[in-house]
């Protein structure tokens, strides 16, 4: 069973349309992470959930919102998409916070044309 | 402002050879930090976590050294392998996030 499942792996779509990325763990982690990873490889963290409530949001465009139906899901929404916004999206999933471990997923490829 | 560096470059080795990657940071006071491993086309896996008050710590193959004084965080992995070959990520534990530098890709040859 994969403990951090993100659906799509690989999406691409054109600038101005509005997509999704689902994100599930199954570890029972009270807390759930979007990451977004550039081309240069830098991972940087866009929002953060304890329970379903939102902890951080971090310097994000409004088109990016952010939904948790309850503490296994976290998805991720894209309004008005730009060609900025292509990356790796990853999401991940700790018990203990920044004091444990974080369990990724395999993360989303978006490609905005 | 916060930074976390880690060697761009790739780091090149022998098989059986230690390799050794460096994490540096400013401005930063972290309770923890972390080491993780990120294989192309996958999400990161974690390795190794140490607090500050641990001077070192060790998992199999796997050594972390943490200095405070310094800033900086040393990785090793000794007796390398090709299945070694992967970009390790350094990570500091802020308030309510980690913070993660750009990753050394380490290659070792056979």
């Amino acid at each position: 069973d994969t403990a951090v499942s993100q659906t799509p792996k690989y999406l691409v779509t054109q600038m101005g349309n509005d997509k999704s990325i689902k994100c599930e763990q199954n570890l029972g982690h009270d807390t759930m992470y979007w990451y977004k990873q550039d081309s240069k490889k830098f991972l940087k963290i866009m929002f953060s959930y304890n329970n379903k409530e939102l902890i951080i949001n971090e310097t994000v465009p409004n088109r990016f919102s952010p939904k948790s139906p309850d503490k296994a899901h976290l998805n991720l929404h894209i309004n008005s998409l730009e060609l900025g916004d292509s990356a790796v999206y990853f999401c991940a999933s700790s018990q203990d916070g920044v004091a444990g471990e974080l369990f990724f997923g395999e993360g989303s490829r978006l490609t905005v044309l | 402002s916060q930074k976390i560096e880690q060697n761009s470059e790739a780091l090149n080795i022998q098989e059986g050879k230690t390799a050794t990657l460096t994490c540096n940071y400013t401005n930063y006071s972290p309770a923890y930090l972390q080491w993780y491993r990120q294989d192309p086309g996958r999400g990161p896996v974690f390795l190794l976590l140490i607090r500050e008050n641990e001077k070192e710590k060790r998992k199999e193959r796997l050594k972390v050294t943490f200095d405070t004084t310094l800033k900086q965080s040393l990785f090793h992995i000794t007796a390398s392998q090709p299945a070694d070959s992967a970009t390790y990520l350094c990570a500091l534990a802020g308030r309510r996030a980690l913070t993660f530098g750009s990753g050394t890709r380490l290659q070792v040859q056979p």
